[in-house]
C-alpha cells in the first residue's frame, strides 16, 4: 500500500525566497513519485517525477525535488519564487499499480 | 499537441437531473481515469478504464457510472446529481509501460454546479 504526507497544507514565501513544499511517502514498493502544480480552475500539470533514475529530478519552472529513500521523502524546491508560482502543489506516489495516491496538497503563496 | 480535453468546462444541473461529461484524448493512452475534487481537496479517484476494463474504486457511489466506448473518448455519468456532488471532475490519461504507470496528464476539468 501506498500513501503520502504533505507537511503544511498552507506555505508562504516572499518573492525571490527559497520555496521548499514537503513530502513524505510510504510504500511496499520501489514507488514512482510525482509532483503536480493546480492553478485555479484548472487541472493538474506535472512538474516532475521520479521512476527510480537519478535521485535528483529537474521539472519544469525550475523546480526541482530530491528523492531520499532513508528519509522516506520527496522534498520540491526552488531557489527563487515567482509571483506565477503561487498555486496548489500536489506530491504522488504510484507503486506500479495503475493508480496515484495523492496528498492533500499544500496552497503556496508568493508575497510582494 | 496532443491532450486531454474535457466539455464542457462549466455544467450547471438541476438536483436529480442526470447529467454527463466528456473526456476526449488524442495521447492513445490505454488508461482513462476520472476524480471528483472538492474545493481544497485532493482529486478523489472515482472509476478508471484499463483499456476496456472498467475498475470502480470501492467507495463510488452508484450514482456514478462511466462509458467508454473507444479509445479516445471517455464519459462520467450521473444519474440523480445531488447537493453534495458539486464539485470539479477531472479527467486524466496515462499509459501503462512494462507494467509501470507513466505519468497521467489531466484535463482541464468540469466545474459541475447544482441548483
Amino acid at each position: 500500500a501506498q500513501s503520502v504526507t504533505q507537511l503544511g497544507s498552507h506555505v508562504s514565501v516572499s518573492e525571490g525566497a527559497l520555496v521548499l513544499l514537503r513530502c513524505n511517502y510510504s510504500s511496499s514498493v520501489p514507488p514512482y513519485l510525482f509532483w503536480y502544480v493546480q492553478y485555479p480552475n484548472q487541472g493538474l500539470q506535472l512538474l516532475l517525477k521520479y521512476t527510480s533514475a537519478a535521485t535528483l529530478v529537474k521539472g519544469i519552472n525550475g523546480f526541482e525535488a530530491e528523492f531520499k529513500k532513508s528519509e522516506t521523502s520527496f522534498h520540491l524546491t526552488k531557489p527563487s519564487a515567482h509571483m506565477s508560482d503561487a498555486a496548489e502543489y500536489f506530491c504522488a506516489v504510484s507503486g506500479g499499480a495503475q493508480k496515484l495516491v495523492f496528498g492533500q496538497g499544500t496552497r503556496l503563496t508568493i508575497n510582494p | 499537441d496532443a491532450m486531454v480535453i474535457q466539455n464542457p468546462r462549466y455544467q450547471v444541473t438541476q438536483f436529480g437531473k442526470p447529467v454527463t461529461l466528456s473526456c476526449s484524448q488524442t495521447l492513445n493512452h490505454n488508461v482513462m481515469y476520472w476524480y471528483q475534487q472538492k474545493s481544497s481537496q485532493a482529486p478523489k479517484l472515482l472509476f478508471h478504464y484499463y483499456d476496456k476494463d472498467f475498475n470502480n474504486e470501492a467507495d463510488t457511489p452508484d450514482n456514478f457510472q462511466s462509458r467508454r466506448p473507444n479509445t479516445s473518448f471517455c464519459f462520467l455519468d450521473i444519474r440523480s446529481p445531488g447537493l453534495g456532488d458539486a464539485a470539479m471532475y477531472l479527467c486524466a490519461t496515462s499509459r501503462m509501460d512494462r507494467g509501470r504507470n507513466q505519468p497521467q496528464h489531466f484535463g482541464d476539468g468540469t466545474r459541475l454546479s447544482i441548483l
